[in-house]
């Protein structure tokens, strides 16, 4: 079935130091992974996304891997800071349904 | 672009009354997506539609919930009658093309 795994489901990190976290995926057809942060009271907000057809993408400190062959990508944030925390969710578009699920979420914290 | 708009942003009300949450996407956008955050279930897909017309609804959890989207500007998810279970936040997002979505506020709903 559509299932997107999500590990952890929360994790502390000091400052300074980097942070990631882990999804997998049932679907071998799927090509599309992007990542959403979700601020207190808000809806998600895309920060990156990446297709099947590369293996890596950087923005700044955020950066996405791609294992195709093993089904899982992971989002890395480099030099966390406060601003970091938030809850994370990953996604794959599933192509056979034609529709994004979600994993069901990291909580971030950065401690100061 | 003032982005997603939902309303209201909260709702309360008790068991058995119809609920009618509402939405207007981002302009030029042609998909539109509703979505129930759950601490238990995460985010779930309910409904998306693709330049009005409803595409999948296998999401729906029940006849209780249905949606329209009568022009490219409005939307709405209706419950009738509404069940303590329903509580949750809904969202709706919207995109151009069926990636990248843009996330309203969400409508935290409150059913007693």
């Amino acid at each position: 079935g559509e299932n997107v795994e999500q590990h952890p489901s929360t994790l502390s990190v000091q400052e300074g130091d980097s942070a990631v976290i882990k999804c997998t995926y049932s679907d071998s057809a799927s090509n599309y992974f992007p990542w959403y942060k979700q601020e207190l009271g808000k809806g998600p907000q895309l920060i990156i996304d990446i297709r099947s057809n590369v293996g890596e993408k950087k923005d700044q400190r955020i950066a996405v891997t791609l294992n195709k062959t093993a089904k899982h990508f992971s989002l890395h944030i480099t030099e966390t800071q406060p601003e970091d925390s938030a809850v994370y969710f990953c996604a794959a578009e599933f192509q056979g349904a034609q529709k994004l699920v979600f994993g069901q979420g990291t909580r971030l914290t950065i401690n100061p | 672009d003032a982005g997603v708009i939902q309303s209201p942003r909260h709702e309360v009300t008790e068991m058995g009354q119809e609920v009618t949450l509402r939405c207007k996407p981002i302009s030029g956008h042609d998909y539109l997506f509703w979505y129930r955050q759950t601490m238990m279930r995460g985010l779930e897909l309910l409904i998306y539609f693709n330049n009005n017309v409803p595409i999948d609804d296998s999401g729906m959890p029940e006849d209780r919930f249905s949606a329209k989207m009568p022009n490219a500007s409005f939307s709405t998810l209706k419950i009738q009658p509404s069940e303590p279970r329903d509580s949750a936040v809904y969202f709706c997002a919207s995109s151009r093309g069926r990636e990248k979505l843009f996330f309203g506020s969400g409508t935290q709903l409150s059913v007693l």
